[in-house]
């Protein structure tokens, strides 16, 4: 059973508005992913991490920001919120073990609505 | 590049009837795919994936997937449809490298009828 959390799940806010999106793992995963997902859509990566202190830009841009300061926790921040953000956002995990074969375990999601 | 390609974004069966979702992959590299099912308002869970140990994968639910190199396709099957199956299925390639990565198809919404 994947133990991986997301809060809120879902979230309207006003455009301009700070968030973040938080999102924790019990698994001592070294690998935390994040991906955005629209309705009829593939999921798309824009950010991951292989461990506390890295970071990196995943495939699609995206204007958020990531940090890992703690193995179990890699929240996302936006810093102005705009309409263009409304999307389900989902957080995943990994172990650390040979890259292709890891699966990801996927939290439910946090579904935001900027208005 | 490597990239995955699911035909028909909604799949609808009967109950009992056989599922076939279809999946099909490129990929400069041994792929190794997996199989995602998302039921309405959560995350997505694991079915099954194709490490190249076998070629035919059983996963969970009664799901299974035959990895097809000479058509480059995966596609998952499931002999007798359940009410319960209902949800967005979704096919995924993993990346070479160390990063592991993946690259997911558009998704297929399965219904299925009573």
């Amino acid at each position: 059973e994947a133990d991986i959390y997301q809060t809120p799940r879902y979230l309207v806010i006003g455009t301009g508005k700070k968030i973040t999106l938080e999102c924790s793992q019990t698994m001592g995963h070294d690998k935390m992913y994040w991906y955005q997902q629209d309705p009829g859509m593939e999921l798309h990566l824009i950010h991951y991490s292989y461990g506390v202190n890295s970071t990196e830009k995943g495939d699609l841009s995206s204007e958020s920001t990531v940090s890992r300061i703690r193995t179990e926790h890699f929240p996302l921040t936006l810093e102005s919120a705009r309409p263009s953000h409304t999307s389900q956002y989902l957080c995943a995990s990994s172990g650390s073990g040979t890259g292709r074969l890891e699966t990801q375990y996927f939290g439910p999601g946090t579904r935001l609505l900027v208005l | 590049a490597q990239s995955v390609t699911q035909l028909g974004s909604h799949v609808s069966v009967s109950e009992g009837a056989l599922v076939l979702l279809r999946c099909n992959y490129s990929s400069s590299v041994p792929p190794y795919l997996f199989w995602y099912v998302q039921y309405p308002n959560q995350g997505l869970q694991l079915l099954l994936k194709y490490t190249s140990a076998a070629t035919l994968v059983k996963g969970i639910n009664g799901f299974e997937a035959e990895f097809k190199k000479s058509e480059t396709s995966f596609h998952l099957t499931k002999p007798s449809a359940h009410m319960r199956d209902a949800a967005e299925y979704f096919c995924a390639v993993n990346l070479g490298g160390s990063q592991g990565n993946l690259i997911f198809g558009k998704g297929t919404k399965l219904s299925v009828k009573p």
